[in-house]
């Protein structure tokens, strides 16, 4: 079992709709979690962490459900620009190796 | 301001062929990654480095693949001799001094292709 599981897609959407991808993870002594959006050709870049509570960035919200080992991404009204891969990343202990899921792709159409 | 700097951004050569990988870190951050990424495999940390001093290379596939940093500023990538399956993209990212939550800032990577 991959320490990092997320379903690839592609997830193709209408502008304006609301879309949500989870992620599974297999290391219950997992700490710290993170979306990374990585445009075609280009490099990953931080999009937002998730916190145990849960948090909220505009239209992205991030959820973490520990009994489960897995956390969610949720975009509400859907732009073009938010056409991109979303990689699940999660880190275990204190040091700054991060474990990366395959990604999910997202494509919204006009 | 200038962020993760790798060069070059794309390689072609032979199998067999020593390829050379170069990145510069953001300035002031003290921690260095170097990844692989493929399709099947995803995003894979090959090594990474805390202040210039190697902390975890057991994603380095083998003794062909090589890391070095000699200063806060500079670091390199080596594969000798390269293999086709080594064709990917390289990324080398850096993070901030604090605490291990600082999120790593890539650079544009480097498109290898070992024919």
């Amino acid at each position: 079992r991959k320490e990092v599981e997320q379903d690839p897609g592609p997830f193709n959407v209408p502008e304006g709709a609301t879309v949500a991808f989870n992620c599974t993870y297999s290391n219950s002594a997992s700490q710290s979690f993170f979306w990374y959006r990585q445009d075609c050709r280009k490099e990953p870049k931080l999009l937002m962490s998730v916190y145990s509570s849960g948090n909220e960035d505009g239209r992205f919200t991030a959820q973490l459900n520990r009994a489960s080992q897995y956390i969610s991404l949720l975009i509400r009204d859907s732009k073009l620009s938010d056409s991109a891969t979303y990689l699940c990343v999660v880190k275990t202990g204190n040091n700054r190796k991060l474990i990366w899921g395959l990604g999910t792709s997202l494509a919204v159409n006009p | 301001d200038a962020g993760v700097i790798q060069s070059p951004r794309h390689e072609v050569t032979e199998m067999g062929q020593e390829v050379t990988l170069r990145c510069k870190p953001i300035s002031g951050h003290n921690s260095l990654f170097w990844y692989r990424q493929t399709m099947m495999r995803g995003l894979e940390l090959l090594i990474y480095f805390n202040n210039n001093v190697p902390i975890d290379d057991s994603g380095m596939p083998e003794d062909r693949f090589s890391a070095k940093m000699p200063n806060a500023s500079f670091s390199t990538l080596k594969i000798q001799p390269s293999e086709p399956r080594d064709s990917a993209v390289y990324f080398c990212a850096s993070s901030p001094v604090g605490d291990s939550n600082q999120p790593q800032h890539f650079g544009d990577g480097t498109r290898l292709s070992i024919l």
